[in-house]
């Protein structure tokens, strides 16, 4: 079964709105979760790693200020994109590991669809 | 940081031939490498995978080779079927934990 919920699943919503994306980790107390952004036929690029009680570290080129990251409790992660604008429509995805070396779990995505 | 190159973008075969993926990584730190197959719309899901100190792996019709010194790793896949048919990705990750994933290759098998 699923080890990890993501949701929403899907969202549309109009330009300038900031859309909250949750993440969690249903089976494993997780440190570290890591934020995904793939885009139509594009690979899937690595925006965030998302540290627990403390601040999250930012892949290059990723504005820390429009993606905001908190993961306030082992088991949850959410993304917030603020001021969305058509240009973020992609599929974010969220994943933890067990530990070094150990295969990543993903949510099932969130498509973000901005008109 | 870590590069991951794959090849080919794309790959058509007839079903019950075999396909073969090819990755290469720039970060001699990478010490495992999973591979994933997405289909349209859905999260990638792991089909195999293996560490710095394997040099080949396989699991009934996948398997996968890592040559550490020429930093390249290939997928195997014999008998292929229709339902082979989707994205995959190769993936490096160093000790520090951070996936990086190739570009993908749209695998297309005809009946």
């Amino acid at each position: 079964g699923a080890v990890v919920s993501q949701h929403p699943s899907w969202v549309i919503c109009k330009s300038g709105t900031s859309v909250k994306i949750e993440c969690r980790s249903l089976d494993f107390q997780a440190t570290t979760m890591f934020w995904y952004r793939q885009f139509p036929k594009q690979s899937l690029m690595l925006m965030a790693t998302s540290n627990e009680g403390s601040k999250a570290t930012y892949e290059q080129g990723v504005e820390k200020d429009k993606f905001l990251i908190n993961h306030a409790s082992l088991t949850l992660s959410t993304l917030t994109v603020t001021s969305a604008h058509p240009e973020d429509s992609s599929f974010y995805i969220c994943s933890y590991d067990r530990g070094p070396n150990q295969p990543q779990h993903f949510g099932d995505g969130t498509r973000l669809s901005i008109l | 940081g870590e590069n991951v190159e794959q090849h080919p973008s794309t790959l058509s075969v007839q079903e019950g031939d075999s396909a073969v993926i090819k990755c290469t990584y720039s970060d001699s730190a990478s010490n495992y490498f999973p591979w994933y197959k997405q289909e349209l719309g859905k999260r990638p899901q792991l089909i195999i995978d293996i560490r710095s100190n394997v040099g080949e792996k396989k699991d009934q019709r996948i398997a996968v080779t890592l040559n550490k010194t020429a930093k390249h790793f290939s997928l195997h896949i014999t008998e292929t079927q229709p339902e082979d048919s989707a994205v995959y990705f190769c993936a490096a990750i160093a000790s520090y934990g951070k996936l990086t994933f190739g570009q993908g290759t749209i695998l297309t098998v005809h009946p």
